[in-house]
């Protein structure tokens, strides 16, 4: 099974500053990740699939990269709305499609 | 516009059974794979399961603490996706969060479409 471990696990930040989030894979999962948002109350949103293709609406200032078992969500300029939890999932290798812990993305 | 709602959460209690729907809208319900994931009280995501299409042979997976426990099915006549949860313990206490993959592939199945979730609370 892989594992996803996220860091940090909680990111303050202040609004209109850049923000980088970071997914690690216990193993290579090629380019086979994706990013989701989760607001309180809410059900988890798909940002990012492919490592780097962003989901139909998703703002541009949300960026992915990376590859194998390094990767990275970077949030340009951050608006009010984009502070929440975050979470990254590997569908290369399933049974079980593994999420990361996530990461509190909250205001300084 | 594409919609998966949820029902049949609750309380119930420990050792009994309950068994979710996911009603789907807006897609090809019958060439989606579906999956269930759920979300613990102040946790993370766990995938739970996933059925595919019939054209994909319509298998199901589970993940390790459900499975021999909970079973996946669905209904394309009438776009609906079933979770029956048996044999339930306070570790399943969650929100349960019916997932549809659509724009995704058999290859490249990330999940982009979600419900609101159905919140189950196993208690005495």
């Amino acid at each position: 099974e892989i594992v996803m471990t996220q860091s940090p696990a909680t990111l303050s930040v202040s609004p209109g500053e850049r923000a980088t989030l970071s997914c690690r894979a216990s193993q290579s999962v090629s380019s086979n990740l994706a990013w989701y948002q989760q607001k309180p109350g809410q059900a988890p949103r798909l940002l990012i699939y492919g490592a780097s293709t962003r989901a139909t609406g998703i703002p541009a200032r949300f960026s992915g990269s990376g590859s194998g078992t390094e990767f990275t969500l970077t949030i340009s300029s951050l608006q009010s709305e984009d502070f929440a939890v975050y979470y990254c999932q590997q569908y290369n290798n399933w049974p079980p499609y593994s999420f990361g812990q996530g990461t509190k993305l909250e205001i300084k | 516009e594409v919609q998966v709602v949820e029902s049949g959460g609750g309380l119930v209690k420990p050792g009994g059974s309950l068994r979710l729907s996911c009603a789907a809208s807006g897609f090809t319900f019958n060439m989606a794979w579906m999956n269930w994931v759920r979300q613990a009280p102040g946790k993370g995501l766990e995938w739970v399961g996933r059925i595919k299409s019939h054209t994909s042979g319509g298998t199901t997976d589970y993940a390790a603490p459900v499975k021999g426990r909970f079973t996946i099915s669905r209904d394309d006549s009438k776009n609906t996706l079933y979770l029956q949860m048996n044999s339930l313990n306070s570790e399943d206490t969650a929100v349960y969060y019916c997932v549809a993959i659509v724009t995704g592939t058999p290859s490249h199945p990330y999940f982009d479409y979600w419900g609101q979730g159905t919140l189950v609370t196993v208690s005495s």
